[in-house]
């Protein structure tokens, strides 16, 4: 049962184009979103993170945008830069995220010079 | 800041051998920390949850005598695992939960390559 889904395995944009990753959830308890980044081999890196007493959080290029009612999430980077080029995973938690991540099966970046 | 070390990055052992992997975070003190377990081209699978001073929750299927959990301070976890067999080998990450106010983000440690020959 993959509570967290992440639809696109893989996305291509254009250098300086923006990139949208999205996320869905089934399980209506999780109130506490995350994306990370990850190149291979190594542990993923923290983006960015929203509650969901929001539907918007942003921190320099990258803003994720949260639909409660869709239980929906998105992450936009703006722009597009070639060392975005990696996997994106985004991750939910209950409890305002004092519950265990679980985790989508990720979505593979590549961005074109 | 909310930097997390493993050791060793990686590590080659014959079957039959235990393994020692350490977690820290290295500018926060974590309460928590976590191990997971990821198969090439797959998400992280959680294996377990470390709480400092107290057992490791081990989710389903994860044995708990294999892959032994130690949380001896509020700054370093150990995973163990116990007579590695090849079909141990894995990427292995740790992460370690911030609580502070609202923020709970786990930060993940740089992982560790397992291969039992």
């Amino acid at each position: 049962d993959q509570q967290v889904k992440q639809n696109s395995p893989s996305l291509s944009v254009q250098e300086g184009r923006i990139s949208i990753l999205n996320c869905d959830y089934t399980n209506s308890m999780f109130d506490y979103f995350l994306w990370y980044k990850k190149y291979p081999a190594e542990g993923p890196t923290f983006l960015i993170s929203i509650s969901s007493i929001k539907d918007k959080n942003e921190d320099g290029r990258f803003t994720v945008f949260l639909n409660k009612s869709a239980k929906h999430l998105s992450l936009h980077i703006v722009p597009s830069q070639p060392g975005d080029s990696a996997v994106y995973f985004c991750a939910a938690s209950a409890r305002g995220g004092n519950e265990k991540l679980t985790f989508g099966t990720g979505t593979r970046l590549t961005i074109i010079p | 800041g909310a930097v997390v070390s493993q050791h060793p990055s990686w590590v080659i052992c014959k079957s039959g051998t235990s393994v020692k992997i350490e977690c820290r975070s290295l500018d926060f003190q974590a309460t928590t920390m976590f191990w997971y377990r990821q198969f090439p081209k797959q998400s992280l699978m959680l294996m377990a949850t470390s709480n400092e001073g107290s057992k490791a929750t081990y989710e389903q299927g994860v044995e708990k005598d294999k892959f032994l959990i130690n949380h001896a301070s509020l700054t370093l976890s150990t995973l163990t695992v116990t007579s590695a067999h090849p079909e141990d080998s894995s990427f292995y990450i740790c992460s370690a939960r911030v609580r502070q106010g609202a923020d709970h983000t786990q930060y993940f440690g740089p992982g560790t390559r397992l291969t039992v020959l």
